[in-house]
């Protein structure tokens, strides 16, 4: 079954360094996201990426943040200058067509600031 | 603000039980509506999605949504003690699509 994949699983990284999540879409989907949850609360919505562009972003998503699609498979989160509040698991989700569509989440990026 | 609702719990049922889990949302205008399954440390793994009002079934699973109440519902019938997990309703709005998602109820089911 196609899935999502997410690398890496687990990173630490110092306060004010710069992190990079990457993650492999399911092939045929053309709608791909980033969403996060901070341990023991919701699962909250970062930014959605359609057609090599951002479609829509939430508060979260500042200028600290940017999305790329670097190739035709890979999509990844930067994260500029990370703050200890940037702890949180990232999920990188998918779905082939936009509103209503079903969206697949990858198994997630533990982001441990430190 | 779009707000999705949901009790905490835990839930606790016995093995072999039905299990009711339920979801308010505040966004009038969502279309579609999408019950996840997340076992701790792990991702939200979809278990089913309902956009009509009704019932759908699927497996021991069935999805009730009443529109006008602004109502989800999740059944889970004979709960085994793998369904234990925090269980995950969100919503698709009717602009944009991004999913809003409710905090999760803690299902325990005991043997």
């Amino acid at each position: 079954e196609p899935e999502v994949t997410q690398t890496p699983s687990h990173q630490v990284t110092q306060m004010g360094q710069e992190v990079i999540l990457r993650c492999v879409p399911i092939s045929n989907h053309l709608y791909f996201y980033w969403y996060r949850q901070i341990l023991g609360q919701k699962v909250e919505f970062l930014v959605s990426f359609y057609n090599n562009e951002i479609s829509e972003k939430s508060e979260i998503f500042d200028d600290q943040f940017s999305v790329e699609r670097p190739d035709g498979s890979n999509f990844t989160l930067k994260i500029r200058s990370t703050k200890l509040e940037d702890s949180a698991m990232y999920f990188c989700a998918s779905s082939e067509f936009a509103r209503g569509n079903t969206i697949y989440f990858g198994e997630g990026s533990w982001l441990t600031v430190v | 603000q779009k707000e999705v609702e949901q009790n905490s719990g835990p839930l606790s049922v016995p093995e072999g039980a039905i299990a009711s889990l339920n979801c308010t949302y505040s966004d009038r205008g969502s279309q579609s509506f999408f019950w996840y399954r997340q076992y701790s440390g792990k991702s939200p793994e979809l278990i089913m999605f309902i956009y009509s009002n009704g019932d759908k079934e699927d497996g021991r699973f069935t999805a009730q949504l009443n529109k006008a109440s602004q109502y989800v519902s999740l059944l889970i019938r004979d709960s085994q003690p793998s369904d234990s997990a925090t269980y995950l309703c969100a919503c698709h709005g009717n602009a944009g699509n991004m999913l809003t998602f409710g905090g999760g109820t803690r299902l325990m089911v005991k043997p």
